[in-house]
């Protein structure tokens, strides 16, 4: 997984309630994403980077933020989590803009009950 | 609308058989065109990537055509494996840097 991890990996947690992912990339792209992958859909774009805390919207960004403190590190959170979050979160990452080569990372799997 | 079809939507075949997938999209004005594999419980891997003027590309047993007048791509995989079994996603990409993703054909090669 091109030096790209995850985590964690699995979550579980209830209406209402906060959660971060996390991406941590050993890489040092500068162009790192976040997408959202929902049966019968198409991996969407939630939100991404293009550098150390320039971050940008993508197709499906309500309800979420990011942050980028660190080149390798792209944190995704929801602020308060609805059962539509329910979905496996993969990150992405680029050594050019989103246009060229994607590296995923494994996804993580957040279950919102 | 910017939209990636992809078809069949599930594909079951025999170990050892050939098989063809594809993908329809309407995205404009187009760039290139890429085909991803995903194993279950893993992230995209891509296949191949495929601009105007391609029109085969092979990666192994792996076959990707490109018709930019139809605006149609097709993936052919030549004598299946058991390691073949997984979702094959066909993006495209326009001059707007957008990916716009397919959901998907899920492929089962059986024994």
């Amino acid at each position: 997984d091109a030096g790209i991890t995850q985590s964690p990996r699995h979550k579980v947690t209830e209406t209402g309630t906060p959660v971060t992912l996390r991406c941590h990339q050993t890489e040092n792209h500068r162009y790192m994403y976040w997408y959202r992958q929902d049966p019968g859909h198409g991996l969407r774009l939630i939100h991404y980077s293009y550098g150390v805390k320039d971050t940008d919207k993508g197709e499906v960004s309500d309800g979420y933020s990011v942050s980028r403190s660190k080149t390798e590190d792209f944190l995704l959170t929801l602020e308060s989590a609805t059962s539509s979050q329910t979905s496996v979160y993969f990150c992405a990452i680029s050594d050019r803009e989103q246009t060229y080569e994607q590296y995923f990372g494994p996804g993580t799997r957040l279950t919102v009950t | 609308k910017n939209q990636v079809e992809q078809s069949p939507q599930s594909l079951i075949i025999l170990e050892g058989k050939n098989c063809t997938l594809q993908c329809n999209y309407t995205v404009s004005p187009f760039s290139n065109l890429r085909w991803y594999k995903q194993d279950t419980g893993r992230g995209p891997v891509s296949l191949t990537i495929m601009t105007f003027s391609e029109n085969t590309k092979s990666n192994g047993r792996y076959t990707a055509t490109l018709d930019a007048d139809t605006k149609q791509s097709s993936l052919h995989i030549t004598a299946s494996q058991l390691s073949d079994s997984a979702s094959y996603i066909c993006v495209v990409r326009n001059y707007g840097n957008k990916l716009v993703f397919g959901a998907g054909t899920i492929l089962r090669v059986k024994s």
